[in-house]
């Protein structure tokens, strides 16, 4: 069966510093990946896409960047946050680009 | 992009059916709808999806009208542990079009 895992769990950051969220899918091949945010109280926000190894696509123009090095894995990195990046970031795998989406536990990030 | 609609907040009690509705009167022929829920600290769940005709599972069933400008998400018999926030999205098969709303709030009563 496919696991999508995230780390770390939970992150407390100042602001300028740097991030890195990691995201790793399991028990599949070639997934779609998707980084969302949400804020408090709020619905889900698309960050990032990519469909294939070095193919990102930026949904919003802001201070982060993802990257997808390996087939199952997908990096969020900013270098340096904002009070503003503040909030619980999701990563999501389909296997069907914008089908049914699998969801990971989450990062929460709180940028101080 | 076709937006969605739905109500901030439901109640339902325990053991009894839940129907949950979304709007999405700007959908296109072959966009798809999809529901998911999500409990709270967590991730979404996907919970079901459908393009025109009514779509059973085990977790739940969903209703699309025929003009497919609505959607009812059905809960047959709530529990306590289908107390969530439920998401109704349209899915073109772009990603780009991918927008979760703020949902519906279900608080399930004992």
């Amino acid at each position: 069966s496919q696991t999508i895992h995230q780390w770390p769990a939970t992150l407390v950051q100042p602001v300028g510093s740097p991030l890195s969220l990691e995201c790793t899918v399991e028990g599949t091949s070639n997934p779609n990946l998707y980084w969302y945010r949400q804020a408090a109280g709020r619905g889900l926000q698309l960050l990032f896409y990519s469909v294939g190894i070095g193919q990102i696509s930026s949904e919003v123009p802001q201070n982060l960047s993802a990257s997808r090095p390996q087939d199952r894995q997908f990096i969020l990195s900013s270098k340096k946050l904002l009070l503003s990046d503040s909030g619980f970031y999701l990563c999501a795998w389909s296997v069907v680009l914008a089908s049914e989406q699998y969801f990971g536990p989450g990062t929460r990030l709180t940028v101080t | 992009d076709a937006k969605t609609t739905q109500p901030n907040s439901m109640e339902s009690n325990e053991e009894e059916p839940v129907h949950l509705p979304c709007n999405h009167s700007t959908i296109s022929g072959t966009d798809y709808i999809h529901w998911y829920r999500q409990l709270p600290s967590q991730g979404p769940e996907y919970v079901i999806h459908g393009l025109t005709s009514n779509v059973n599972n085990r977790m739940a069933s969903l209703a699309i009208a025929e003009d497919r400008k609505s959607s009812t998400l059905i809960l047959h018999r709530a529990t306590l542990r289908d107390a969530a926030v439920y998401y109704c999205l349209i899915s073109s098969g772009s990603a780009r079009q991918l927008t979760f709303g703020s949902g519906t709030q279900l608080t399930v009563l004992p």
